[in-house]
């Protein structure tokens, strides 16, 4: 199982361009969620899905949105990018809401100029 | 605002020291996690405890959970230098419906050989 992926690894936009970052898993997992990790910060929630169809804003969801495509797949769309932005993006899995722990992509490391 | 506050913010051992972290929190929680975030990698879960438990093992892991002062301490005996990484603790907040973790900025720990 290669358990959460997520791609790319790195991306530069200039402010203004648009990008959508991929997330899927393969744990077959209910919930689905996005978070962004500055310094200094823990990770900030961005969007979660509890279940397949269903999608919701978490603390910071402005300038985002998202697609729950499917079971497997999650994405996190960027539609013009602000410096702001700039930030690792973590895509994570969780079998399903409660105590259940939650698994976690390699990030997306994101510079907008 | 952060759920979770962690101190120190980062602490540097000897290999075979003990390793010791703080989390403190604010709402009432369902349970509390931690994990671990090697440099450049995701978060890796550790150990959950719930809140009706006050101590939980887990091979060199022992968290403790005390609900009257809202805090929680992870501490990780006979440290390794494979254990040097960046430690978050996230809790389960009973006032979040939904039951999604917010995360504490984290502690770095550097173990040397």
């Amino acid at each position: 199982n290669a358990g959460v992926t997520q791609t790319p690894k790195f991306q530069v936009l200039k402010t203004g361009q648009s990008m959508t970052l991929q997330c899927a898993q393969d744990m077959n997992h209910n919930s689905m969620y996005w978070y962004r990790q500055d310094p200094g910060m823990g990770l900030r929630l961005i969007y979660y899905s509890a279940s397949e169809g269903t999608t919701d804003k978490g603390e910071v969801p402005n300038g985002y949105n998202v697609s729950r495509l499917n079971k497997r797949e999650f994405s996190l769309r960027l539609e013009s990018a602000a410096p702001s932005q700039t930030s690792v993006y973590f895509c994570a899995s969780q079998r399903g809401q409660g105590a259940n722990e939650q698994f976690f992509g390699p990030g997306t490391r994101l510079t907008v100029l | 605002s952060q759920q979770g506050e962690e101190d120190p913010q980062a602490s540097s051992i000897q290999e075979g020291e003990n390793a010791t972290m703080n989390c403190s929190y604010k709402t009432s929680i369902n349970n509390l996690q931690w994990y671990r975030q090697n440099s450049g990698r995701g978060l890796v879960h550790l150990i959950l405890i719930r809140s009706n438990e006050r101590e939980k093992h887990s091979g060199r892991l022992r968290v403790t959970l005390d609900t009257s002062k809202k805090s929680s301490s992870l501490l990780i005996t006979a440290s390794r230098a494979a254990d040097t990484a960046s430690y978050f603790c996230a809790t389960d907040s009973t006032t979040d419906s939904w039951g999604k973790l917010q995360f504490g900025a984290g502690t770095q720990v550097v173990v040397t050989p």
